[in-house]
């Protein structure tokens, strides 16, 4: 079925550990997003991509890199990973008009 | 800056009745406006949208809101409550250009037999 999908679903790090989420979309979407859900807070953007080649951050982007590695894919790395940086992840893409298509999420705990 | 106020955490219904989530926006250009459900351990799906079209959007699963901009809102109704509307709902605000959707705090409904 044609959508976005990200893996992992579950992960547990250790503070201090790195780590990357991966995301890919075939539904040919120029731009792509990393949200982050915490409980009361809604979805918080920390990264986008309005198309290939190019990114920019959103509103909680520290402690996160991202990659564009091609229309597919984006990816989202933490490399030290903090006990605050537990949360739900969520990948999303979208096409002009369409609305936002959005994965199953990561939830990642930091221990 | 665009923004979203959602009244109300958490909402609770008798099954059959009207739902009513409150959305209110804040935009200084005219706003594309969406509703999200997401069910327990899910990810999100699109209800509907606004996008400078009609004012009154119907969607899927029997729900509908109506673009005020007097009012500034875009409120999300169902005549009818079901078991399975019970969910956390999300409004969402952009504009026209831009790659950045932001989103309220959400509103958990809650139907009850």
């Amino acid at each position: 079925n044609a959508g976005v999908t990200q893996t992992p679903k579950f992960q547990v790090l250790k503070t201090g550990q790195s780590m990357t989420l991966q995301c890919a979309q075939d539904m040919n979407h120029n731009s792509m997003y990393w949200y982050r859900q915490d409980p009361g807070m809604g979805l918080r953007l920390i990264y986008y991509s309005a198309s290939e080649g190019t990114t920019d951050k959103g509103e909680v982007p520290n402690g996160y890199n991202v990659s564009r590695l091609n229309k597919r894919e984006f990816s989202l790395r933490l490399e030290s990973a903090a006990p605050s940086q537990t949360s739900v992840y969520f990948c999303a893409s979208n096409g002009a008009g369409v609305g936002y298509t959005f994965g199953s999420g990561t939830r990642l705990t930091v221990v | 800056a665009q923004s979203v106020t959602q009244l109300g955490s958490h909402v609770s219904v008798s099954e059959g009745a009207l739902v009513l989530l409150r959305c209110n926006y804040s935009s200084s250009v005219p706003p594309y406006l969406f509703w999200y459900v997401q069910y327990p351990n899910q990810g999100l799906q699109l209800l509907l949208k606004y996008t400078s079209a009609a004012t009154l959007v119907k969607g899927i699963n029997g729900f509908e809101a109506e673009f005020k901009k007097s009012e500034t809102s875009f409120h999300l109704t169902k005549p009818s409550a079901h078991m399975s509307d019970a969910a956390e709902y999300f409004c969402a605000v952009t504009r026209a250009g831009s790659y950045q959707l932001t989103f309220g705090k959400g509103t958990k409904l809650s139907v009850i037999p």
